[in-house]
C-alpha cells in the first residue's frame, strides 16, 4: 500500500536558525497538503501543493512539490518559538487511495 | 476555533466496554473523517463519510464502526475496547465531495480515550 515518510523524526534548533523536513511518498501524489500540529492541539491546515515542481511560500514558510510529484518539502527561514510544534504532511495517491499522513516531524525550538 | 465540535474531550473506560465519539463538521461541510493518533505518533486515518455513505475505510478495527447521519453529524463507535485503543480521536470536516481529497481538513478538538 502507499506510505508516506518523513525525515528527520525530530529537530532541535537554535531560535533564528533554518529548518526543513523532508516528505517522500512510495507512489505518485495528486496532491500533498502539510499539517501544523502544536503540542496538545489538533492539526491546522498550512498548505496543498498540486502541481509538479509546484513552490509556495507563507512568510517564512517555503513548501515545495517534486517534479515526479513523490516528495515534498517544507522550510522555514529564521524560527521562531512559535514554530513548535509537530509537521504533517498528507496525500492521496493518483489512483483515488486513501489519504495517507506521514509520521511527523517534531520541531522543536530553543530559545 | 476550526468550527469543528468533538465530545466528550476525554473519556475513561475499562477493557471489554463501548464508548461512542460524536463530531458535528463545519457548517456545510458534507465530508466527515476519523483518525487515531496514539501517544506521540501519527494520524491513522479511520475512515471517511460524505453525506451520510461511507466513501473510504482506512485501518479501522472490525470492533470500530461509525456512520453520519441526516444532520451531517457523525458518531464513531468502539466497542470490546483494549489497552491499545487508547488514543486521541480526531474527526475532521472538509467540503469535498466524497473521492478526491483535495479539500482542506478541518480538524476537532479530539476525544482522548483511556483504556483501563
Amino acid at each position: 500500500g502507499q506510505q508516506v515518510m518523513q525525515i528527520p523524526q525530530y529537530q532541535h534548533v537554535q531560535e533564528g536558525e533554518d529548518f526543513t523536513t523532508y516528505c517522500n511518498s512510495s507512489t505518485t501524489l495528486s496532491n500533498i497538503q502539510w499539517y501544523k500540529q502544536r503540542p496538545g492541539g489538533h492539526p491546522v491546515f498550512l498548505i496543498q501543493l498540486v502541481k509538479s515542481g509546484e513552490v509556495k511560500k507563507q512568510k517564512r514558510l517555503t513548501f515545495q512539490f517534486g517534479e515526479a510529484k513523490k516528495n515534498s518539502s517544507l522550510h522555514i527561514t529564521a524560527t521562531q518559538t512559535t514554530d513548535v510544534g509537530t509537521y504533517f504532511c498528507a496525500g492521496q495517491g493518483n489512483y483515488g487511495q486513501n489519504f495517507v499522513f506521514g509520521p511527523g516531524t517534531r520541531l522543536s525550538v530553543l530559545p | 476555533d476550526s468550527g469543528v465540535t468533538q465530545t466528550p474531550k476525554h473519556l475513561i473506560t475499562a477493557t471489554g466496554q463501548r464508548v461512542t465519539l460524536r463530531c458535528s463538521p463545519r457548517s456545510g461541510d458534507l465530508s466527515v473523517y476519523w483518525y487515531q493518533q496514539s501517544l506521540d505518533q501519527g494520524l491513522q486515518f479511520l475512515i471517511h463519510y460524505y453525506n451520510g455513505e461511507e466513501r473510504a475505510k482506512g485501518n479501522i478495527l472490525e470492533r470500530f464502526s461509525a456512520q453520519q447521519f441526516p444532520d451531517l453529524h457523525s458518531e464513531l463507535n468502539l466497542s470490546s475496547l483494549e489497552l491499545g485503543d487508547s488514543a486521541l480521536y480526531f474527526c475532521a470536516s472538509s467540503e469535498g465531495t466524497g473521492w478526491n481529497m483535495n479539500y482542506e481538513q478541518y480538524f476537532g478538538p479530539g476525544t482522548r480515550l483511556t483504556v483501563t
